[in-house]
């Protein structure tokens, strides 16, 4: 199974700020990375698909980059509404994985 | 609208069996593969089971073989997850989500979610 790894766990950050979250694959998958953002509560959303190419509606603050087996998730300027938590996920194989999850907090 | 509503959740004996239903709706269901990804109280995601558009190709985690079946039925819009042999760690949120197209098995649309709780 292809392990993915994400640093860091937690994040503290201030609005306006310039994030970024690592995701490492286990062996190369390639580009076939999605990025999802998830509150508590509820579902995830899509951010980003093809580990650059932004989902219709994601906000342009979003971006990714990488390929092979690294991988980063960019927010821009951080504002009020992307404090949650981030997880990357691989689609190059079955059993698809999951990140373990990067907690963006204030 | 793309919608997907879960139900059949609840608390389960451990040993026991349920299952859970996804109704979909604003889209060519047909035409979309479909799985099944739940999240543990507290802890991250994690994809359980995939169905090819048409139910012919079927995977699972290893942690569900044999004991999970995913299903779906076109015509009805809907997709079913049945668990069988139900365990403490089976307990869960879990989520129908929809993969946008072809062989990229992201997830661009999910449900609110389904609470399963195994338990004595």
């Amino acid at each position: 199974d292809i392990q993915m790894t994400q640093s860091p766990s937690t994040l503290s950050a201030s609005v306006g700020d310039r994030v970024t979250i690592t995701c490492r694959a286990s062996q190369s998958i390639s580009s076939w990375l999605a990025w999802y953002q998830q509150k508590p509560g509820k579902a995830p959303k899509f951010l980003i698909y093809k580990a650059s190419s932004l989902e219709s509606g994601a906000p342009s603050r979003f971006s990714g980059s990488g390929s092979g087996t690294e991988f980063t998730l960019t927010i821009s300027s951080l504002q009020p509404d992307d404090f949650a938590t981030y997880y990357c996920q691989q689609y190059s194989r079955f059993p698809l994985t999951f990140g373990g999850g990067t907690k963006v907090e204030i | 609208e793309v919608q997907l509503v879960e139900s059949g959740g609840g608390l389960v004996q451990p040993g026991g069996s349920l299952r859970l239903s996804c109704a979909a709706s604003g889209f060519t269901f047909s035409t979309h593969s479909m799985s099944w990804v739940r999240q543990a109280p507290g802890k991250g995601l994690e994809w359980v089971a995939n169905i090819k558009q048409d139910g012919s190709e079927k995977f699972y985690v290893d942690s569900v073989k044999g004991r999970f079946t995913i299903s779906r039925d076109n015509a009805k819009n809907s997709l079913y997850l049945q668990m069988n042999s139900l365990r403490a760690e089976d307990t869960a949120v879990y989520y129908c989500a929809r993969v946008p197209g072809g062989y990229d098995f992201n997830f661009d649309y999910w449900g609110q979610g389904a609470l399963v709780t195994v338990s004595s």
